[in-house]
């Protein structure tokens, strides 16, 4: 299948800064990136939709200011949690989907901890 | 009632065993996803079908549009198929976007 590298892996913040994480499509073009977001034991939460080159779509509920999702490229999108709290702690991960398929890939995730 | 139900939640099985995870929807779908979660979290999609069967290995989905029903089996299971099972529907009513299960906790001890 295809692959979809998510970076980091691992992250320990400061409360008060912020976090960038990275989602790269390595051999297709995502036209289509999705971020989610899973607590512990829970399934994934989808955040947000990202099409390239346009603004996200943010889930009801999701703070569009505090998560900045940017998809200025079809082989990358990112995700900025601004102004971290530790509520923000968890794993994140992203998906991407080329269009016209409806199969999507997973990035590996990250795992957010602020302290 | 979630819009995507997984049973069982949690599955012990010894090595060897067959073992079936099913999954329902009540959604309109285009297609359904079976995806596997190891403990460091990483996604890996196994299968993602809309009828009939898919195998690959020792794995085998089967889903069955008109039940709205979908099972994943796993033959001849190794302690390395532990992981976490989701079924995921990509939704028209969504927008197709995947709604998931809450997940199969599968342990496969040795």
């Amino acid at each position: 299948g295809a692959v979809v590298s998510q970076h980091p892996s691992r992250v320990i913040c400061k409360s008060g800064t912020s976090v960038k994480i990275e989602c790269r499509s390595l051999d297709f073009q995502a036209t289509t990136m999705f971020w989610y977001r899973q607590f512990p034991k829970k399934s994934l939460m989808l955040m947000a939709t990202s099409n390239e080159g346009s603004k996200a779509t943010y889930e009801q509920g999701v703070e569009k200011d505090k998560f900045l999702i940017n998809h200025a490229s079809l082989t990358l999108s990112t995700l900025t949690v601004t102004s971290a709290h530790p509520e923000d702690s968890s794993f994140y991960i992203c998906s991407a989907r080329n269009q016209g398929y409806t199969e999507a890939f997973f990035g590996q995730g990250t795992r957010l901890t602020v302290v | 009632k979630n819009e995507v139900e997984q049973s069982p939640q949690n599955l012990t099985a010894q090595e060897g065993e067959f073992i079936t995870i099913n999954c329902s929807y009540s959604v309109g779908i285009s297609a359904l996803h079976w995806l596997q979660q190891h403990p460091g979290g990483g996604i890996v999609s196994l299968f993602m079908l809309s009828s009939g069967k898919k195998k690959h290995g020792r794995l085998i989905a089967t889903i069955n549009i008109q039940e709205k029903h979908s099972s994943l089996h796993i033959t001849a299971s190794h302690p390395r198929d532990s992981a976490v099972y989701i079924c995921a529907a990509l939704s028209m009513e969504y927008g197709n976007k995947l709604v998931f299960g809450a997940g199969t906790i599968l342990r496969v001890k040795s």
